[in-house]
């Protein structure tokens, strides 16, 4: 019931292209879901993060997605640069606990 | 965003001797502090929660007395990792959390290798 499951595992897309990635819980007390970027050789960045009381979030070229009845929060990365390349990490959390991280998606965009 | 520093960035030691590595929140006071370990092409693996003053928890699986974490102060935290060994070897992340937002803030990670 701790788990948070990401797909794809991988993900190619083309400069200009949209990026989706998926992730899906069990815990419904979860109330918090970022998502993070990973450069290689350095730790995560947050980049955006959602609370269950709205269904979209949007910032610049990313929006979260929610869905709190299918358990399920997607990121779309809107307009994908070669300088989005990296990995993202999926989290959730209830408030005063540790984050539960999801496996990560590398993302790679060919120019 | 807030920012957490790590130091030291990258640290080569021999087999049996001890490293320490520290974290900093630079621009917020952090109760809060975790600790990650991080593999190759994997996730993070939360190794321990760090309260401020208090004794860490750790993971299950985690050794407690190997991986030594101590939260003085509300912007440090530090792990040592004693009598190393190459299997230790490993990118170890720190982060903060503040208190008000629930947002986890991530330091730059610091590579160690065993030898």
């Amino acid at each position: 019931q701790q788990q948070v499951k990401q797909s794809p595992q991988s993900l190619i897309v083309q400069k200009g292209g949209i990026s989706i990635i998926n992730c899906a819980y069990e815990n419904t007390a979860f109330d918090y879901f970022p998502w993070y970027q990973q450069f290689p050789g350095k730790g995560p960045a947050l980049l955006i993060a959602i609370r269950p009381d709205v269904s979209e979030k949007k910032e610049g070229r990313f929006t979260i997605s929610f869905n709190k009845s299918a358990k399920q929060f997607s990121l779309h990365i809107m307009d994908s640069q070669p300088g989005d390349s990296a990995t993202y990490f999926c989290a959730a959390n209830q408030a005063g606990t540790a984050l539960i991280f999801g496996k990560g998606t590398t993302l790679s965009v060919s120019s | 965003g807030a920012v957490v520093s790590q130091h030291p960035s990258r640290v080569i030691c021999k087999s049996g001797t001890s490293v320490k590595i520290e974290c900093r929140s630079l621009d917020f006071q952090a109760t809060t502090m975790f600790w990650y370990r991080q593999f190759p092409k994997k996730s993070l693996m939360l190794m321990a929660t760090s309260n401020e003053g208090s004794k860490a928890t750790y993971e299950q699986g985690v050794e407690k007395d190997k991986f030594l974490i101590n939260h003085a102060s509300l912007t440090l935290s530090t792990l040592t990792v004693t009598s190393a060994h190459p299997e230790d070897s490993s990118f170890y992340i720190c982060s903060a959390r503040t208190d008000r937002a629930n947002e986890q803030f991530f330091g730059p990670g610091t590579r160690l290798t065993v030898l």
